[in-house]
């Protein structure tokens, strides 16, 4: 069985500081890893990913995560934040199979 | 080209009431997936589809939930004798198939039930 923690249910942070959310996974097995953001009244949308081959992933609008085995991790980074971030994160592994398990997000507040 | 369509956007029903979710999914998309997303239960996956087949139900809730995939593309989800508790946004999914490949969503299903 495989889970997804997010530390974290709520950010808030500066416009222009770092934005960084944690994830970790318990698996059998190396997963696939992915961070979708949610924007109101949306459907989730696909930031990154992690399959295989480089652990450091760079994702649309300035995200990238880093996959680090020892640790279980797959935290979500941006140097620098736009109030245009502000907006749910969910971290999901699908570790062998094709059904996502999400953590339980974590909503990002900007501040001007 | 066109993303994964849901419909209706909204809908409010009696307790006890049948509902029917529809979702279509991106064209030539193999895979189509459901998921629940509730205020207590976070995002919670329901049933996949590989082409008309749904080898993993194990999501549903219970035998009220019921969902079929008709020419590998349009899904129905079908609620029955809907409870207060079913209350929540059902979101559909669909991708080429297999676990690395990216599943696109749609906008989602808010479903109230009074």
């Amino acid at each position: 069985a495989q889970s997804v923690t997010q530390l974290g249910s709520h950010v808030s942070v500066s416009e222009g500081a770092l934005v960084l959310l944690r994830c970790n996974y318990s698996s059998s097995v190396p997963p696939y890893l992915f961070w979708y953001v949610q924007y109101p009244n949306q459907g989730l949308q696909l930031l990154l990913k992690y399959t295989t081959g480089a652990t450091l992933v760079k994702g649309i609008n300035g995200f990238e995560a880093e996959f680090k085995k020892s640790e279980t991790s797959f935290h979500l980074t941006k140097p620098s934040a736009h109030m245009s971030d502000a907006a749910e994160y969910f971290c999901a592994v699908s570790p062998n199979d094709y059904k996502l398990s999400f953590g339980a997000g974590t909503t990002v507040t900007v501040r001007a | 080209g066109a993303g994964v369509s849901q419909s209706p956007s909204n809908k409010v029903t009696e307790k006890g009431k049948d509902v029917e979710l529809r979702c279509d999914p991106i064209s030539g998309h193999t895979a189509l997936y459901w998921y629940r997303q509730s205020l207590g239960q976070g995002l919670e996956f329901l049933i996949y589809f590989q082409g008309n087949s749904a080898p993993d139900k194990s999501g549903l809730p219970s035998d009220r939930f019921s969902a079929e995939r008709t020419g590998g593309s349009v899904s129905t989800l079908t609620i029955q004798r809907t409870q207060q508790e079913d209350s929540a946004v059902y979101l559909c999914a669909s991708s080429f198939g297999g676990p690395q490949e990216t599943q696109y969503f749609g906008p989602g299903t808010r479903l109230l039930v009074l």
